[in-house]
């Protein structure tokens, strides 16, 4: 069965760091894996997409990396302040962009000052 | 403002005592699903619904229901509840349709629901 990993234990760092979230896959070649935001008390919110033939991807001070020979993902925030600390998700589309995805159970960020 | 709606936000029941939550959603979006969230385990998808009328299950759709008679509405039906199914919930919204950024999902704000 599809398998989605993603380091359970929080990651805490200094503001102004650059903080890397990890999300390794078994059992599946995606066509594009998803990354979203999840505070406390709230639903996730998107804020990346990659597809298979991206290597990467960026939006501001986000980078997503997608190596699909490691089957694995990276996340980087970079120049990190305390309003990234959050819950970081990363989702795999399991039917070939069909709307079916699977989600990892996140990676808790604290961004300490 | 788009949005995707849930209520009731919190909800406390007894075994057994039939319940819905609804799902609204004003984008206009084909695609609707239902999650469940468990510490540790990550969202897992109950029932996800393409159209109006078409609905499927997804990996946990045990001790639930859904339907989907209008295309902006999914409730999340609960005939027998079990305190396994204490839960954080969501419902989520997305364009649908083959790859591209009409996957994402937007999420509504979750309902937590404790079963006694």
């Amino acid at each position: 069965s599809q398998k989605i990993e993603q380091n359970s234990e929080a990651l805490n760092i200094q503001e102004g760091k650059t903080a890397t979230l990890t999300c390794n896959y078994t059992n599946y070649s995606p066509a594009y894996l998803q990354w979203y935001r999840q505070d406390p008390g709230r639903g996730p919110v998107f804020l990346l997409l990659i597809r298979e033939n991206e290597k990467e991807k960026r939006k501001e001070r986000l980078k997503v990396t997608f190596d699909t020979t490691l089957k694995q993902s990276l996340f980087h925030i970079t120049a990190s302040q305390p309003a990234d600390s959050a819950t970081y998700l990363c989702a795999l589309d399991i039917s070939g962009g069909y709307n079916k995805l699977i989600f990892g159970a996140g990676t808790r960020l604290a961004v300490h000052p | 403002e788009a949005q995707v709606t849930q209520n009731p936000r919190y909800l406390i029941t007894v075994t057994g005592k039939k319940l819905t939550v609804t799902c609204s959603q004003n984008m206009n979006h084909e695609y609707m699903s239902w999650y469940r969230q468990d510490p540790g385990l990550g969202l897992r998808q109950i029932y996800y619904s393409m159209n109006v009328e078409v609905t499927d299950k997804g990996d946990v759709p045990e001790g639930y229901k859904v339907s989907r008679k209008e295309k902006r509405n999914f409730p999340l039906i609960l005939e027998s509840p079990s305190p396994n199914q204490t839960s954080l919930y969501f419902c989520a919204s997305s364009s649908g349709s083959a790859g591209g950024s009409q996957n994402i999902q937007y999420f509504g704000a979750g309902t937590r629901l404790s079963v006694l």
